[in-house]
């Protein structure tokens, strides 16, 4: 069974640092594209992050490019997403995400809030 | 505002069948055979429902179908139950520059 649990969200102020981790079991990491995906309280999904399975392409929404940098550790079965000078408009859920057929997520974690606010 | 646009309400009773469009461009759901579908309830993840247009994963029932002609692709829902009471977000491939673009999401009542 395909289990991603995503961790490291909480409050942070305006400007500052925050670090997402996902843990992937029932299924060969190491082979599978991955991505994050955030949804702001009340709103709709908005695609964050994606990168290849071994790690050397990245890719990145727009108003995340240059704040938000996606990695993975296929020896750890461990996504992550560092997420510098966080904006209030940040706030939100992030789910990490498997990647399946063209580029789009077939299985989801439960999600990590994060929330920026001073 | 999101790329792909998505009607905010639709409703059906029990056993009926609704429809939920998702309108995008030549760049994304046009342009590409990679559009799915999730099913959202209240305080959970998403799940995929459809994906490739018109595939369904295992599980899924199959009265959940996929359909898409030009730039719009479709979600029909037939013999609605209750339980299908959901957000339904759609999903498009929009090409190695713009990457993933979601829709903003169909509240589904179950009337």
């Amino acid at each position: 069974e395909v289990q991603l649990l995503e961790s490291g969200g909480g409050l942070v102020q305006p400007g500052g640092s925050l670090r997402l981790s996902c843990a992937a079991s029932g299924f060969t990491f190491s082979s599978y594209d991955m991505s994050w995906v955030r949804q702001a309280p009340g709103k709709g999904l908005e695609w964050v992050s994606a990168i290849s399975a071994g790690g050397i392409n990245t890719y990145y929404a727009d108003s995340m490019k240059g704040r938000f940098t996606i990695s993975r550790d296929n020896s750890k079965n461990t996504l992550s997403l560092q997420m510098n000078s966080l904006r209030a408009e940040d706030t939100a859920v992030y789910y990490c995400a498997k990647v399946f057929s063209g580029w789009t997520p077939d299985y989801w974690g439960q999600g990590t809030l994060v929330t920026v606010s001073s | 505002q999101s790329a792909l646009t998505q009607p905010r309400s639709v409703s059906g009773s029990p056993g009926q069948s609704v429809t939920i469009s998702c309108t995008g461009t030549s760049s994304d759901v046009g342009g590409y055979n990679y559009v799915s579908w999730y099913q959202q309830h209240p305080g959970k993840a998403p799940k995929l429902m459809i994906y490739d247009v018109t595939k369904r994963p295992s599980g899924v029932p199959d009265r959940f179908s996929g359909s898409k002609s030009g730039n719009t692709a479709s979600l029909t829902i037939s013999g609605l139950q209750a339980e299908d009471e959901a957000d339904y977000y759609c999903c498009s491939y929009a090409g190695s520059y713009t990457f993933v673009v979601f829709g903003g999401g169909t509240r589904l009542t179950v009337l």
